[in-house]
């Protein structure tokens, strides 16, 4: 596609649910990555795929936190059992070379009630 | 272990006038590269300026300039003749091969 394309672009959920994030990266990109932004913060780095491996996992920030990539295409951020300290916007950014830096999507507000 | 470090949460600067914005970074690699994010209130992420460290030339978009010194690690970036749309957060970004660590961010205003 064009663009960077994540779905969906707002999610509310109950605590205790599980939840879904879904990126679409623009074609050809090999590297996806995902970060999580609390308000009024920064990026914090959660994982990086490399085609559908991936190999910097370091930023998942609990067990409850999964990821996956099928091929260079779609990944899926999973939550499972959501806590109110998940509420945050999920970026998710793709690129073709480390030199182009990333392309990102609109990102995914959750907010946990 | 790659950070990256801002250290000023927020900026203001009068509209016409020039603002600079302080990034530092730390990182073992030879090879990499440095970028400006945007982020707007509409919360888009938009590449303002990149940097290749193998360069010693500093990169210059229009407006939108940094001063690049690799031995120390700095990396900031001069907005000249602000305008009320260069408001937003600003986020200096790390690349190497797999790795990418973002800043905390700088917040600017611009003052009309």
């Amino acid at each position: 596609g064009a663009g960077v394309s994540q779905s969906p672009s707002n999610k509310v959920t109950e605590k205790g649910k599980d939840v879904e994030l879904r990126c679409d990266p623009i074609s050809g990109h090999t590297a996806l990555y995902w970060y999580r932004q609390r308000l009024g913060q920064g990026l914090e780095f959660l994982i990086y795929f490399q085609g559908n491996s991936a190999p910097d996992k370091s930023g998942l920030p609990s067990d409850r936190f999964s990821a996956e990539r099928t091929g260079e295409s779609v990944s899926t951020l999973t939550i499972q059992r959501t806590q109110q300290e998940d509420s945050a916007v999920y970026l998710c950014a793709s690129s073709s070379q480390v030199s182009y830096g990333y392309t990102f999507g609109s990102g995914t507000r959750l907010t946990v009630v | 272990a790659q950070t990256v470090t801002q250290s000023q949460p927020e900026m203001s600067v009068q509209e016409a006038e020039t603002v600079t914005l302080s990034c530092t970074y730390d990182t073992s690699e030879s090879d990499y590269y440095l970028f400006w994010y945007k982020q707007p209130p509409s919360r888009q992420m938009i590449l303002v300026i990149r940097q290749e460290a193998y360069k010693q030339q500093n990169a210059t978009e229009n407006r939108f300039s940094v001063n690049f010194q690799k031995a120390a690690k700095s990396f900031s970036l001069k907005i000249s003749d602000s305008q009320l749309g260069d408001a937003a957060m600003y986020f200096c970004a790390y690349r190497s091969e797999g790795l990418g660590r973002f800043g905390a961010g700088t917040r600017l205003t611009v003052k009309p």
